[in-house]
């Protein structure tokens, strides 16, 4: 059973460019969360992606974008990126699709390193 | 707002020695709190999710216990390759978003 996977697993990006994440959640899966985890400090909820809407924001600017594919997988977007964007992107997914059903436990990839010049 | 604090920070412990992690938490209907485990430059591992006050669960050496206001993470005999950063995050009711701690990095020497 493949878990959530990310690409890439590391990238290199001077201030002002643009970067684009990707994640496949875990098989059986239908939600994509996404979460930015500065060094030493816990995961921050930036956004959350079912049936190719956004869900859910958190307190991110609007250069943080995404988007979701008809196979549930996602892509997060950074334009303008800044120094303090450098941070491990993580993505999770969940299983629990309809709107207010059950408590949706979320399965994290590995993450992808984004360092800023 | 819904807050996660985590305590202590970090710890160093001798293998064999049990101990308690502890979460304190502040959320408007708690739908469920979770505990993963983090490796050094890795995404969280689930450990457990906890619905209710007096709810608990275990697995190997690890049991995680809920109250109306804390979640205690036991580690009981821990070996060296317990050794990572344990992450408490909650879910309040109506929102999909979780939120976490910064985390007890976990120390277990030989």
């Amino acid at each position: 059973d493949a878990g959530v996977t990310q690409s890439p697993t590391h990238l290199i990006k001077t201030r002002g460019q643009q970067v684009t994440l990707r994640c496949s959640p875990k098989s059986g899966h239908d939600t994509v969360s996404w979460y930015q985890q500065a060094l030493g400090q816990g995961p921050q909820f930036i956004f959350q992606y079912y049936e190719e809407e956004e869900r859910q924001r958190g307190n991110f600017p609007d250069r943080f974008s995404g988007h979701q594919f008809p196979n549930y997988s996602s892509e997060l977007n950074v334009n303008a990126l800044l120094l303090g964007d450098s941070a491990l992107y993580l993505c999770a997914s969940s299983g629990f699709g309809q709107p207010w059903g059950g408590t949706d436990t979320q399965y994290f990839g590995p993450g992808t390193r984004l360092t800023v010049l | 707002e819904d807050q996660v604090t985590q305590s202590p920070e970090a710890l160093r412990l001798q293998e064999g020695e049990s101990s308690s992690l502890n979460c304190s938490y502040t959320v408007s209907g708690l739908r469920g709190l979770f505990w993963y485990r983090q490796d050094p430059g890795k995404g969280p591992e689930f450990l457990f999710t906890l619905y209710s006050a007096g709810e608990e669960k275990e697995k190997e050496r690890l049991k995680a216990t809920l109250t109306k206001k804390e979640s205690f993470l036991h580690i009981t005999a821990p070996k060296p390759e317990d050794s990572a950063t344990y992450l408490c995050a909650v879910q309040a009711a109506g929102r999909r978003a979780l939120t976490f701690g910064s985390g007890t990095r976990l120390q277990v020497q030989p």
